[in-house]
């Protein structure tokens, strides 16, 4: 595609339950990256994919968090047992991988998870 | 811990007029600064700078880094109301590549 896409553009849930946020990284970056958002906040990194290297999960708050790559595009974050203090913008963002240039992070809109 | 410190959270400019945005950093070891605009929910990019002292410029929009003193500064002259927006300055360590962000500049340009 011809950018970023992610999936739901909002999502809004019980505190408890579990939820899957989707992102779709331009066509060809090897490189994709996990952020969370939350109010008045800036962008606090989640976890890393590059290529067909272990991901870099160092950024996860917790193990409800995970994330998987699947065929080195499309990537899923799962959140187990919602708390109300996930509650933020999850963005992602892909690069083409490589050196300075290359490395330039294309974000998506986001998906603003609202746990009640 | 590598940090990034954005100044001044908040401001509220006439259009017409020219903002000097800033950013401070404290990382390890230090490969690039990006300035990101933020209107809606996807941040967009601006600039990539790694040399001290080489001005970036984009229309309205200029940025330069000082790796000596660890800042950047981002201006934009003549601001106009689609101006409006949270900027973002992100570092990417050198060891890495995810991105240390700072908390943004909220910038309301007024008409």
């Amino acid at each position: 595609g011809a950018g970023v896409s992610q999936s739901p553009s909002n999502k809004v849930t019980e505190k408890g339950k579990d939820v899957e946020l989707r992102c779709d990284p331009i066509s060809g970056h090897t490189a994709l990256y996990w952020y969370r958002q939350s109010l008045g906040q800036g962008l606090e990194f989640l976890i890393y994919f590059q290529g067909n290297s272990a991901p870099d999960k160092s950024g996860l708050p917790s193990d409800r968090f995970s994330a998987e790559r699947t065929g080195g595009s499309v990537s899923t974050l799962t959140i187990q047992r919602t708390q109300q203090e996930d509650s933020a913008v999850y963005l992602c963002a892909s690069s083409l991988g490589g050196t300075l240039y290359q490395n330039i992070q294309y974000f998506g809109a986001g998906t603003r998870l609202s746990v009640l | 811990e590598d940090k990034v410190v954005q100044s001044p959270l908040s401001l509220v400019v006439h259009e017409g007029d020219t903002v000097t945005l800033n950013c401070s950093y404290e990382v390890t070891n230090f490969r690039s600064l990006l300035w990101y605009k933020q209107e809606k929910k996807a941040p967009t990019f601006l600039f990539m700078l790694t040399s001290s002292g080489i001005e970036k410029k984009s229309g309205r929009l200029s940025s330069i880094l000082d790796k000596k003193e660890l800042f950047s500064i981002l201006n934009i002259t003549a601001t106009q109301t689609g101006d409006s927006a949270i900027y973002l300055c992100a570092v990417e360590p050198e060891y890495g590549n995810k991105l240390v962000f700072g908390a943004g500049t909220i910038l309301r340009v007024k008409s």
